[in-house]
């Protein structure tokens, strides 16, 4: 299994700024998934993020709009840069915990954005 | 490409009634099904699965059967609990990814 910790667990920006959320994971994991939650819809990948290289973006989804880090292996940051109202959703951190079977992902408890 | 169907939400029983959450989908080959669960103000965690046809999956008294032939996964619960309130997600897995393709979600609403 594996535990992991999303901060903010929740934040109001306004227009034009920028979120950094950062998820944390209690053990070495290769693979970071970076999700988006819009409300009534299902999860979209935005990007995997693995430590040594460039994350790798889903279609839809561009570096600078969503910048990520993954300096080491417990540890990621995604940035939700130039905010506008159609940024608000929860984004989800996730990893496939060592040990665990293919398909089941461990999730933080989200960072719930809202941009005014 | 991959896709699985959930029913509409949200579904809401009182205390001990039997629940079903239909599920489809549409994959490539043969792909590993789960069902992920999310209470509220939680990420989401894993609430069972099933690898091969015909296989059954089952936790805390939710079971779902692996239908080949109806490609369907549909999550059941003989009696539910207010607890159980919360928002079910259908997934799937193929091909060797590690990536899960997820349902829109089916939002359970339990009332004692």
């Amino acid at each position: 299994s594996a535990v992991i910790s999303q901060k903010p667990s929740r934040d109001i920006c306004q227009r034009g700024t920028s979120l950094t959320i950062q998820c944390q994971v209690d053990s070495q994991v290769t693979m970071m998934f970076w999700y988006r939650q819009q409300p009534g819809q299902s999860l979209t990948l935005i990007a995997t993020a693995n430590q040594g290289s460039e994350a790798t973006y889903e279609s839809g989804f561009v570096i600078d709009k969503f910048p990520i880090s993954r300096p080491n292996l417990t540890f990621s940051t995604l940035t939700v840069s130039n905010l506008s109202p159609e940024d608000s959703s929860i984004y989800l951190c996730s990893v496939v915990g060592s040990g665990g079977s293919t398909g089941e992902l461990f999730f933080g408890e989200g960072s719930r954005l809202t941009v005014l | 490409g991959d896709s699985v169907t959930q029913m509409e939400g949200p579904v809401t029983l009182s205390e001990e009634a039997f629940l079903t959450i239909n599920c489809t989908y549409t994959a490539t080959g043969y792909p590993s099904l789960f069902w992920y669960v999310q209470y509220p103000g939680e990420g989401l965690q894993l609430l069972l699965k099933a690898t091969k046809a015909d296989d059954k999956g089952s936790n805390k008294g939710f079971e779902a059967t692996y239908r080949k032939e109806t490609t369907s996964f549909h999550l059941e619960k003989g009696s539910v609990q207010v607890s159980d309130s919360a928002v079910y997600f259908c997934a799937l897995i193929s091909g060797g990814s590690y990536i899960p393709t997820f349902g829109r979600g089916t939002s359970l609403i339990v009332h004692p």
